[in-house]
């Protein structure tokens, strides 16, 4: 059974500074994975989805990385913004129609 | 990419009583993903409606308890039975339309 793992559950930093959240999972069988936002008490916003294939995705400020062989996956996040603070969480999916499973997210504060 | 929309946002309901959200996309899709996110909690997959066929539960979610319809491609409803306590939550509609996974802004349950 796949577990996903994000930590730390919690990370506060000061405005403009470069960060990285962490995201490891058991079984490196996947189809993809994908990094979501929350904010509290919405839904989810994709960020990005990196195919089993590739190694990388950017988007504006985030780059994700993705190291199947280890079990890992980060998101970069550049100069920080306290409109960056929410819960990011990362999900992996065994297969194309298969479920996706969930981290517990890292709750984000940024602080000015 | 899909928009869903959700409806009610959000509610507060009493104990013993029914509340049926309903969930829009603006696009046809094969499957629809209904999620509980209990407060502090990850996401828990409660079911997936296919239009035409009964919805695939997974393991702890009854259909007594949750009954789903999907009557066209854009369109499914879950209702939250016999509410308790417990079952205060978020409530989150998903379609994968695209193997990127998108989600509802989410219903907001209360239940005292």
């Amino acid at each position: 059974k796949q577990e996903v793992t994000q930590i730390p559950a919690a990370l506060s930093v000061p405005e403009g500074e470069n960060l990285v959240l962490n995201c490891s999972f058991t079984d490196s069988a996947i189809y993809n994975l994908q990094w979501f936002r929350q904010d509290p008490g919405k839904g989810l916003t994709s960020l990005l989805l990196i195919q089993s294939s590739q190694r990388e995705q950017t988007s504006g400020r985030l780059n994700a990385s993705l190291d199947k062989s280890s079990g890992r996956s980060t998101l970069y996040i550049a100069a920080s913004q306290p409109g960056d603070s929410a819960t990011y969480l990362c999900a992996v999916r065994p297969t194309n129609a298969g479920k996706s499973t969930f981290g517990d997210g890292t709750t984000l504060t940024v602080k000015p | 990419s899909a928009v869903i929309s959700q409806k009610p946002s959000r509610d507060i309901c009493q104990r013993g009583t029914s509340l049926t959200i309903q969930c829009q996309v603006d696009s046809q899709v094969t499957m629809m993903f209904w999620y509980r996110q209990q407060p502090g909690q990850s996401l828990t997959l409660i079911a997936t409606a296919n239009q035409g066929s009964e919805a695939t539960y997974e393991s702890g979610f009854v259909i007594d308890k949750f009954p789903i319809s999907r009557p066209n491609l854009t369109f499914s409803t879950l209702t939250v039975s016999n509410m308790s306590p417990e079952d205060s939550s978020i409530y989150l509609c998903s379609v994968d339309p695209d193997e990127t996974q998108y989600f509802g802004p989410g219903t907001r349950l209360l239940v005292l």
